[in-house]
């Protein structure tokens, strides 16, 4: 079965306090993963799409890599406005219903 | 522009009403998704529909009744709920159908309560 775990399940940081968030998934056949990030109440902001190992992005202060077996996002001098809950989500061979959400990380950047 | 609507924002009901939740899209994209979330949980998938057609049902009960009228809409009937259906519920889309590893965009979701 298919398994997407992330960690920390919260962190606190100071502002400026860098940090990184784990996604670690057991899927058969990895297509891509995914990471989003979603405010309290809203539905998941897409950041970034990864497809193969060594793959690597980034945007502002964010920057995600990809392993054969775990993804970081790497988050450098957060700023308050970073809180979010940070999600990742994996899509396998079975498309659609590979597709699974891993738990969260809840952040809070304190200023 | 990556817009998906989703209308209302808010709903109560009881047990024994119908209501339906509306999502939208104009990004031309023709596959579309419903997704339930409890608090301080991710999101579940509930329903996919490709090019209008439904392709994925995650053993939703059938008091949940999905519809795809057009390429851009996406419907969720709701009919005798029970109170733990209460939840966040999310629309999203992505621009080809059937597809794989193409980015799913979300709405703002539907907060549901059942009374």
């Amino acid at each position: 079965e298919d398994q997407v775990t992330q960690s920390p399940e919260a962190l606190r940081l100071q502002e400026g306090e860098s940090s990184s968030l784990n996604c670690s998934y057991t899927v058969s056949g990895l297509r891509g993963l995914f990471w989003y990030r979603q405010d309290p109440g809203k539905g998941p902001e897409f950041l970034f799409t990864l497809y193969s190992a060594g793959e690597e992005k980034e945007k502002e202060r964010l920057k995600a890599t990809l392993t054969k077996k775990e993804s970081f996002l790497h988050i450098t001098a957060p700023k308050p406005e970073d809180s979010a809950t940070y999600l990742c989500a994996v899509e396998g061979d079975n498309y659609g219903q590979n597709f699974v959400f891993g738990p969260g990380t809840r952040l809070s950047v304190l200023p | 522009d990556t817009e998906v609507t989703q209308t209302p924002k808010h709903l109560v009901m009881g047990m024994t009403n119908k209501k339906s939740l509306k999502c939208e899209q104009h990004m031309g994209h023709r596959a579309m998704y419903w997704y339930k979330q409890k608090a301080k949980k991710p999101p579940e998938l509930m329903f996919v529909y490709s090019y209008e057609k439904l392709s994925i049902n995650e053993s939703v009960p059938s008091r949940f009744s999905p519809e795809c009228p057009n390429s851009s809409l996406l419907n969720l009937h709701l009919h005798a709920l029970q109170p733990e259906d209460s939840a966040l519920y999310l629309c999203a889309s992505s621009r080809e159908a059937a597809s794989l590893m193409e980015t799913q965009y979300f709405g703002p979701g539907t907060r549901l309560l059942v009374l």
